[in-house]
């Protein structure tokens, strides 16, 4: 149950766009489409942005989306502002029946 | 509105065991699968365990088989975790998390969080 891998920072200025990867294996996001990305400010919960690879919850502004290409997932924040600024994970169920998050990745909007 | 509040964090010896709990309310909590996660203090996100909406599939990270046990009661929308011969490394807040499934772990992920509760390890 080895974590996924994500770059450990992004930044982009105001408006502007970033992308965040996460890479699997073929026992996890290479033959699943169960990949899920949450959003966690310092000192709070974690609140879901992303699930099944492309689909936003309800509440969830338009500018946050997913996708897939083979073993990596990625996560686009759009028109990028200040209030993003956070920490982000990704998720994937996994062959053995397991859930396994990616190893974090903060954005830093400049 | 959907609401998680664990309890039963705190201070603990090496080789000590804990029971935390999580109360739940506004959804039909028999109906989910409920998870278990943690933070160790400046660290990412790790999966600790989950279990069925019924309580009769649980699943576990390799990390802590055999000396962490899942646990539901129905009838009081309450879930816990058992925790036995904890180490230092198991030092973290522990995040309770509704899933959307009902019978297993497959496609399942977290759509609400509680605010955690925090396990120190240490002697």
């Amino acid at each position: 149950q080895s974590a996924l891998t994500q770059p450990a920072s992004v930044s982009g200025s105001p408006g502007q766009s970033i992308i965040i990867s996460c890479t699997g294996t073929s026992g996890d996001i290479d033959n699943y489409n169960y990949v899920s990305w949450y959003q966690q400010h310092p000192g709070k919960a974690p609140k879901l942005m992303i699930y099944e690879v492309t689909n936003r919850p309800s509440g969830v502004t338009n500018r946050f989306s997913g996708s897939k290409s083979g073993n990596t997932a990625s996560l686009t924040i759009s028109g990028l502002q200040a209030e993003d600024e956070a920490d982000y994970y990704c998720s994937s169920y996994t062959r053995s029946s397991a859930q396994v998050f990616g190893t974090g990745t903060k954005v830093t909007v400049l | 509105e959907v609401q998680l509040l664990e309890s039963g964090g705190g201070l603990v010896q090496p080789g000590g065991s804990l029971r935390l709990s999580c109360a739940a309310s506004g959804f039909t909590f028999s109906t989910y699968t409920m998870s278990w996660v943690r933070q160790a203090p400046g660290k990412g996100l790790e999966w600790v365990s989950s279990l069925s909406g019924s309580g009769a599939n649980t699943y576990y990270a390799d990390s802590v088989k055999g000396r962490f046990t899942i646990s539901r009661d129905n009838s009081k929308n309450t879930v816990y975790l058992q925790m036995n011969s904890l180490r230092a490394e198991d030092t973290a807040v522990y995040y309770c998390a509704k899933g959307v499934r009902g019978w297993n772990l497959r496609g399942d992920y977290f759509d609400y969080w509680g605010q955690g509760t925090l396990v120190t390890v240490s002697s």
